[in-house]
């Protein structure tokens, strides 16, 4: 089966400081990239699409210039959160694609604390 | 807006008992609907249904899609503690980017 790697699975940081979340499809090449958030006792809420050489298409409420997402290559894809907060903590997965109309495979998510 | 409601939200149950949970949408452009299984980590794939009245079954879980009632139902007998998890179902369009959109997950627990 495909499989993906996101790292790092957990991450704690201080408020102002940046942290970079990598997601990689080991077999498979992803052409579309998402980018999901979980908060606790909530679903996942897509936070952007991203193609890989193009810019990222983020969800309403989602700030673009806080949640910067590169997709350099169809094998991996970053997403940086700028000046975290507190209230950035939470769940982030990343969810690549290889085709249309083929079952979307998630990373293992990235736990962020923010102190 | 799309939407997707999972009922119930939680539910509790003794090993061996046969549990059933809904999902239902109102989503524009339906093209499929994927149930997945969320224990610690990330969701992991369990079924993808596109057509209504199939059943799709893998060992103890079944799945099936209505697109008459916008809805589907996953079934799981025998249940053990190890399908304690979160069950999602999500919607998935037909055209355009891939997006899926998430229910609210169902809770499940297996007391032994």
């Amino acid at each position: 089966g495909a499989v993906v790697s996101q790292h790092p699975s957990w991450v704690i940081c201080k408020s102002g400081t940046s942290v970079k979340i990598e997601c990689r499809s080991l077999d498979f090449q992803a052409t579309t990239m998402f980018w999901y958030r979980q908060f606790p006792k909530q679903s996942l809420m897509l936070m952007a699409t991203s193609n890989e050489g193009s810019k990222a298409t983020y969800e309403q409420g989602v700030e673009k210039d806080k949640f910067l997402i590169n997709h350099a290559s169809l094998t991996l894809s970053t997403l940086t959160v700028t000046s975290a907060h507190p209230e950035d903590s939470s769940f982030y997965i990343c969810s690549p694609q290889e085709g249309s109309n083929s079952p979307l495979h998630f990373g293992n998510g990235t736990r962020l604390t923010v102190t | 807006e799309d939407k997707v409601v999972q009922s119930p939200l939680s539910l509790v149950v003794h090993e061996g008992d046969t549990v059933t949970l809904n999902c239902s949408y109102e989503v524009t452009n339906f093209r499929s609907l994927l149930w997945y299984k969320q224990e610690k980590k990330a969701p992991t794939f369990l079924f993808m249904l596109t057509s209504s009245g199939i059943e799709k079954k893998s060992g103890r879980l079944s799945s099936i899609l209505d697109k008459k009632e916008l809805s589907s139902i996953l079934n799981i007998t025998a249940t053990q503690t190890g399908d304690s998890a979160i069950y999602l179902c999500a919607t998935l369009p037909y055209f355009g980017n891939e997006k899926l959109t998430f229910g609210t997950g169902t809770r499940l627990t297996i007391i032994p």
